[in-house]
């Protein structure tokens, strides 16, 4: 089984500053990892994806994400918020465990951004 | 803009009452999914078919619950006599392949509300 486990459901930071949002994954077999934004009363929108190839994955609106297999972690970072970026973010992991392409979620990381 | 298209995108139903969550996935997708996502929390899958195959139904609450993606037209998110924990939003993804390291396309969900 596979599982994600986001720390901090809430996380603030001001304008300009570093965004770090944590990820740790649980899985059996070799996973392919996603990094989502969702905007209010919006779907879900992918940022990158980690799926065995490098493991820096850069991804839409500056962010990026750093696979480390060691730490069972992918956390979505980027260097200089802005407003625009407050959004709930989701990690997200796959794997091809009993077939099917089903995405396993974690619960989520609101970012706030401050002026 | 061919995304994946949910509808309706808000609905309401009295208690006892069916509610029927439609998707059209992207142009080309062949693989749809769907996730239910309560307050507070992360998305959880619920099912994953093919055109009139369901492949996965693992996350599907046993009772009440069916769905369907016939040959012709949307898929079907088909909920029976609903009752108020029902309430939540309800988002359909799709992609081309059914193969763990393709990214999944969101809609803009279904917000099921129970009176």
């Amino acid at each position: 089984a596979q599982s994600v486990t986001q720390l901090g459901s809430h996380v603030s930071v001001s304008e300009g500053a570093l965004v770090l949002l944590r990820c740790n994954y649980s899985s059996s077999v070799p996973p392919y990892l996603f990094w989502y934004v969702q905007y209010p009363n919006q779907g879900l929108q992918l940022l990158l994806k980690y799926t065995s190839a490098a493991t820096l994955v850069k991804g839409i609106n500056g962010f990026e994400a750093e696979f480390k297999k060691s730490e069972t972690s992918f956390h979505l970072t980027k260097p200089s918020a802005h407003m625009s970026d407050a959004a709930e973010y989701f990690c997200a992991v796959s794997a091809l465990e009993g077939g099917g392409n089903k995405l396993t979620f974690g619960t989520g990381t609101q970012l706030k951004v401050e002026l | 803009n061919a995304g994946v298209m949910q509808n309706p995108r808000h609905l309401v139903r009295r208690r006892g009452q069916e509610a029927r969550l439609r998707c059209s996935p992207m142009k080309g997708h062949s693989h749809v999914y769907w996730y239910r996502q309560l307050p507070e929390e992360g998305l959880k899958f619920m099912v994953y078919l093919q055109k009139e195959n369901i492949i996965d139904e693992s996350g599907m609450p046993k009772e009440r619950f069916s769905a369907e993606f016939p040959k012709e037209g949307p898929s079907i998110l088909r909920i029976q006599q609903v009752v108020r924990g029902d309430s939540a939003a309800y988002f359909c993804a799709s992609s081309p392949q059914g193969d763990s390291n393709q990214p999944q396309h969101f809609g803009d969900g279904t917000r099921l509300s129970i009176l």
